[in-house]
């Protein structure tokens, strides 16, 4: 089946400073990507639509700023957390859809800013 | 920080017995429900869908149950196991758009 790699797994980094999060289809190529933000215990809040060769698209209230999304490759989407902030601190998934298997979802960064 | 947010809900059950999620949906023109199971720390896992020209679908030892009417999503497993005590979340999608809209989640708790 398709699956979705996200990279790292968990993250800790100091207030300030910028995270850079990996997204890749491993068996398929996705032109659109998407990546989720997911507080403890709620669901998950789609952040932006992730689009090969072209710009994002941001849900309303997203920073796109602040959350910088590059999906250079039919395989890699990148999301990189600029000057994070504590209340950054988060869940943050991507999923691709492929059209065999539909939407699959990577495992999901543990984002802590300390 | 995090924002406020309604706690999820918990069903707890005894190993062996059969277990019922509900979700409700809020969009009438959703054509297209999706469940999914998350385990903590992990992303969502695809575990069964159904079209709205359907109101039963059956997979192995899960059934989802559609009622237009009212707008209702179940999720029924059979003989529910300790693996599977995750959250898990309906998703709707509406026709032409293939990214699902998440529901709130229900958080399984089984009992050994």
């Amino acid at each position: 089946g398709a699956v979705v790699s996200q990279h790292p797994s968990w993250v800790i980094c100091k207030s300030g400073t910028s995270v850079k999060i990996e997204c890749r289809s491993l068996d398929f190529q996705a032109t659109t990507m998407f990546w989720y933000r997911q507080f403890p215990k709620q669901s998950l809040m789609l952040m932006a639509t992730s689009n090969e060769g072209s710009k994002a698209t941001y849900e309303q209230g997203v920073e796109k700023d602040k959350f910088l999304i590059n999906h250079a490759s039919l395989t890699l989407s990148t999301l990189t957390v600029t000057s994070a902030h504590p209340e950054d601190s988060s869940f943050y998934i991507c999923s691709a859809r492929d059209r065999h298997y539909g939407y699959t979802f990577g495992s999901g960064t543990r984002l802590t800013v300390v | 920080g995090e924002s406020v947010g309604l706690h999820l809900p918990t069903l707890s059950v005894q190993e062996g017995d059969n277990s019922i999620i509900n979700c409700a949906y809020s969009n009438s023109a959703s054509d297209y429900f999706i469940w999914y199971k998350q385990e903590s720390g992990k992303g969502p896992q695809f575990i069964i869908d159904i079209r709205s020209n359907m109101d039963k679908r059956q997979g192995q030892r899960v059934t989802v149950l559609l009622n237009k009417t009212v707008k209702h999503l179940s999720l029924q497993i059979a003989a529910t196991q300790p693996g599977d005590s995750a959250v898990y979340f309906c998703a709707e999608n509406t026709g032409g758009s293939y990214i699902p809209t998440f529901g709130r989640g229900t958080s399984l708790i089984v009992h050994p």
